[in-house]
């Protein structure tokens, strides 16, 4: 059974940088044809894609955030971290891990419970 | 372009057909997946590969994609099936683009 957490502070502060963790399990983020995604979603609107990495270390990032985003993986501890630079209040969101696996027409079948983040002085 | 556009809201009523639509350019050419949201909860996959339901999904889901529209078809809608509805696909230079999602209101 895929299970995947995130982790990480409920409140940061403009201009602060947001580390997230996903600790996951039931897979090995150790091949190309599986991945770990971060998703968001702002309070009452639509979900927003932010980052995928592959097992093979292959990284994407949303275009729109590139600038800010980078995530990591850790194999040994089954994490995946992903981090948000220059934090605004617009970045209050849900945040969401997920399992997804190549071909990508198998859709992101697992997610986390999601993390909420509020951005705020 | 990669952006799916989806109805704000769709109404049905209990034990009649929703329908969703999600378009994008050339949609059919790629795959559409659709997730449902319901409040409070976390998103969960009800259709990959265009009408694929995974293990779980009641049949009452159904997919298909074609032209440039993806379409979530629920057959005898129930109320608990009153949710946020939000389709997805992909393209060579972004791995994950959601549509802005459809309130389903059953009443």
């Amino acid at each position: 059974q895929i299970t995947l957490k995130e982790s990480g502070p409920t409140l940061v502060k403009p201009t602060q940088t947001l580390t997230l963790t996903c600790t996951f399990s039931g897979f090995s983020l150790s091949t190309g044809r599986v991945g770990v995604a971060w998703i968001r979603q702002p309070p009452g609107k639509a979900l927003e894609w932010l980052a995928l990495i592959y097992g093979n270390d292959d990284k994407r990032y949303s275009p729109s955030l590139m600038n800010r985003l980078t995530i990591t993986k850790d194999t040994s501890k089954n994490q995946v971290v992903l981090t948000l630079t220059n934090m605004d209040p617009v970045d209050t969101a849900t945040y969401y891990c997920a399992h997804r696996r190549l071909p990508a027409y198998y859709g992101i079948d697992v997610w986390g419970q999601g993390t909420t983040v509020t951005v705020s002085s | 372009s990669n952006e799916l556009t989806q109805p704000p809201s769709v109404s049905v009523s209990p034990g009649q057909t929703a329908s969703i639509s999600c378009s994008g350019d050339k949609l059919g050419d790629k795959f559409a997946c659709w997730y449902q949201q319901r409040p409070g909860q976390s998103p969960v996959l009800i259709i990959y590969q265009d009408n694929k339901r995974p293990s779980g999904i009641p049949e009452r889901f159904s997919g298909s994609n074609s032209g440039n529209t993806a379409t979530l078809t629920i057959t005898g809608t129930q109320p608990m099936d009153e949710a946020d509805y939000y389709c997805q696909t992909w393209d060579s230079n972004t791995p994950v683009v959601f549509g802005g999602g459809t309130k389903l209101t059953v009443l």
